[in-house]
């Protein structure tokens, strides 16, 4: 069965600061690998997708590196700002699309990331 | 930019009751979800849905969920008789067409409230 940790739980930088959040699974099948950001009380929001076949993907400020066969990806964060404050998830699509079925997500607990202003 | 809406945001009902919510997902994608957060834990995974049926589902979506198209735009879940248990943030989510490249847009939940 597959999982997925984040570490850290919880993260608090000054604005300003370059910061990685880290993501781990134990199942080196995955589809793909998506970033979510979620605000307190809100849905979530995609970040960034990785598919199995890539290294990274990168989308402003954000760069996110998957490592398929090490069971890793990590979330740069650059510059941080204060309305960077959220959760990130990370979420691996666990099996491979054999052209017939949609699969469901395996999420992590998220990093909880505070950015000081 | 088009997004999932979920319908109510919020549903406070009692134990035993029966409870529908209601998702639209984005009008061109093919794919539909339904996640659980229960309050402090990981967002997980329910059931998909694809082509009219059930494409996949978890251990946790037992005999009293239900999910239903019943039109050509909301995708709805019912949960029969609802437990305390499951009192969560429900997610609807949506994607094009189950490829590598498919992101799952979420819709903004529905808080359920079992008392």
């Amino acid at each position: 069965k597959q999982e997925v940790t984040q570490i850290p739980a919880a993260l608090s930088v000054p604005e300003g600061e370059n910061l990685v959040l880290n993501c781990s699974f134990t199942d080196s099948a995955i589809y793909n690998l998506q970033w979510f950001r979620q605000d307190p009380g809100k849905g979530l929001t995609s970040l960034l997708l990785i598919q199995s076949s890539q290294r990274e993907q990168t989308s402003g400020r954000l760069n996110a590196s998957l490592d398929k066969s090490s069971g890793r990806s990590t979330l740069y964060i650059a510059a941080s700002q204060p309305g960077d404050s959220a959760t990130y998830l990370c979420a691996v699509s666990p099996t491979m699309y054999s052209g017939g079925g949609a699969d469901g997500l395996t999420f992590g607990k998220g990093t909880h990331l505070i950015i000081q202003p | 930019e088009p997004e999932v809406t979920q319908t109510p945001s919020h549903q406070v009902t009692q134990m035993g009751q029966e409870v529908i919510l209601r998702c639209v997902p984005i009008s061109n994608h093919l794919y539909f979800y339904w996640y659980r957060q229960i309050l402090g834990q990981k967002v997980e995974f329910l059931v998909s849905f694809y082509n009219n049926e059930i494409s996949e589902k978890s251990e946790i979506f037992d005999d009293q969920f239900s999910v239903e198209r019943p039109d050509g735009s909301n995708f709805t879940l019912k949960i029969r008789s609802t437990k305390l248990e499951d009192s969560a943030m429900y997610f609807c989510a949506s994607s094009e067409n189950g490829r590598d490249t498919d992101t799952q847009y979420f819709g903004p939940g529905t808080r359920l409230t079992v008392l």
